[in-house]
């Protein structure tokens, strides 16, 4: 079983819908991060969070620690929401680093 | 405040040559990571490394790859007689000292390897 787990793998959807991305960990952390990563390739950290919920624009993250979850919500989207958007918890022991999910693919049609 | 930057963008190298590939993490930061995704697959943890130390280098190839951070410079990741296989982009990361470790990507390098 993989450390990290997101659904939808692949999503379309219509311009203006509201988008939710899961992400189920196994690992203990210190904190797990959403990064965006367009066609292009480049990585774009969204969110950093340890607990709660973070807001930033269109853009949505929230953590159960307990039930080691995380959510990324888009509310409105847009077709320039369409990018791989890849789940990454950030291990507590030892170097801290990240794990990462498979991503999911997230196309928005006009 | 310049972000992480990597150069170079896309690396193209043969069959058995050398590959290096630099990272400049952003001011003041002094960790870097470096990830290695695969076509069609999922980032992998390479290596993290501060200042003139390799604190954890689980995710590295045993042979052929090594890694640096000197007290002045760029991180350097270093690919000897690379096979078609290590063709992938690679990412560095960095982040300042301390507990909250948010890190900050580069733009990464595209190796291919002919």
């Amino acid at each position: 079983k993989n450390e990290v787990e997101q659904s939808p793998q692949n999503l379309t959807a219509q311009e203006g819908e509201f988008i939710t991305i899961n992400c189920s960990y196994s690992v203990g952390i210190s904190a797990l991060h959403w990064l965006q990563q367009h066609p292009g390739g480049g990585i774009v950290s969204l969110f950093m969070l340890s607990s709660g919920k973070k807001k930033h624009g269109r853009l949505i993250a929230t953590i159960n620690i307990q039930e080691k979850h995380s959510s990324l919500h888009i509310t409105a989207s847009h077709p320039r929401d369409s990018a791989v958007y890849i789940c990454a918890p950030q291990q507590r022991q030892g170097a801290q680093k990240l794990v990462f999910g498979q991503g999911t693919r997230l196309t928005i049609n006009p | 405040n310049a972000g992480v930057m990597q150069n170079p963008r896309h690396l193209v190298r043969r069959r058995g040559q050398e590959a290096r590939l630099r990272c400049s993490p952003m001011k003041g930061h002094s960790h870097v990571y470096w990830y290695r995704q695969l076509p069609e697959e999922g980032l992998k943890f390479m290596v993290y490394l501060q200042k003139e130390n390799i604190i954890d280098e689980s995710g590295m190839p045993k042979e052929r790859f090594s890694a640096e951070f000197p007290k002045e410079g760029p991180s350097i990741l270093r690919i000897q007689q690379v096979v078609r296989g290590d063709s992938a982009a690679y990412f560095c990361a960095s982040s300042r000292q301390g507990i909250s470790n948010e890190q900050f990507f580069g733009p990464g390098t595209r190796l291919t390897v002919l």
